[in-house]
């Protein structure tokens, strides 16, 4: 059964930090990963989706990565802002559905 | 207008109480889906649909049955509700195939609370 573990849990920074959020999964038998925002009281964004034969992709200040054969995916955020405050959720789809992480929780003070 | 949406957005019932919530799509996707989110266990997948005559139990199935009417509908039914099914509920979409498009979006969700 696969599984996904996200650390931190919770992470706090001062604005314009650069950051990096992890992504762990037992079972490297995946078709893609993806990463979410979820704002609260709101519905999921999707932010990055990484194929299993890539190995990154980038968005803006947006940057994930993926190492299939670790279990492995990190998002880095550039120059963090007080509007990327967030829960950041990464989920693996394997065969016909995706298994979500409980998500690291973000908060950039100003 | 949003490409997936649910309706309603929150809604209080009390037990034994059947509750329908909807979703509808303007995407064009074929594949449909339902999750609950609870705090401290993330998203899981109730049913999915990868097309009008199709429909397949996730991992939280019980107490629950779904409806494809449509290729842009996908109703959750909980037939008798109780107060462990409250919860936060979203429904997704995605694009068939397992390459480049199959990024699943999700609608705004529906709070659901049990008395």
């Amino acid at each position: 059964k696969q599984e996904v573990t996200q650390i931190p849990a919770a992470l706090s920074v001062p604005e314009g930090e650069n950051l990096v959020l992890n992504c762990s999964f037992t079972d490297s038998a995946i078709y893609n990963l993806q990463w979410f925002r979820q704002d609260p009281g709101k519905g999921l964004t999707s932010l990055l989706l990484i194929q299993s034969s890539q190995r990154e992709q980038t968005s803006g200040r947006l940057n994930a990565s993926l190492d299939k054969s670790s279990g492995r995916s990190t998002l880095y955020i550039a120059a963090s802002q007080p509007g990327d405050s967030a829960t950041y959720l990464c989920a693996v789809r394997g065969f016909q559905k995706l298994v979500f992480g409980t998500g690291t929780r973000l908060l950039v003070s100003p | 207008d949003a490409d997936v949406t649910q309706t309603p957005r929150n809604r209080i019932t009390k037990t034994g109480k059947r509750i329908m919530l909807e979703c509808s799509q303007t995407k064009g996707h074929d594949r449909m889906y339902w999750y609950r989110q609870d705090p401290g266990l993330g998203l899981r997948l109730i049913y999915y649909s990868f097309d009008v005559k199709d429909i397949n139990k996730g991992e939280i199935s019980d107490g629950y049955s779904v409806s494809r009417q449509a290729q842009a509908k996908f109703s959750l039914s909980l037939e008798s509700a109780i107060p462990n099914q409250t919860a936060l509920y979203f429904c997704a979409t995605s694009d068939s195939g397992t390459g480049m498009y199959n990024e699943q979006f999700f609608g705004p969700g529906t709070r659901l609370t049990v008395l």
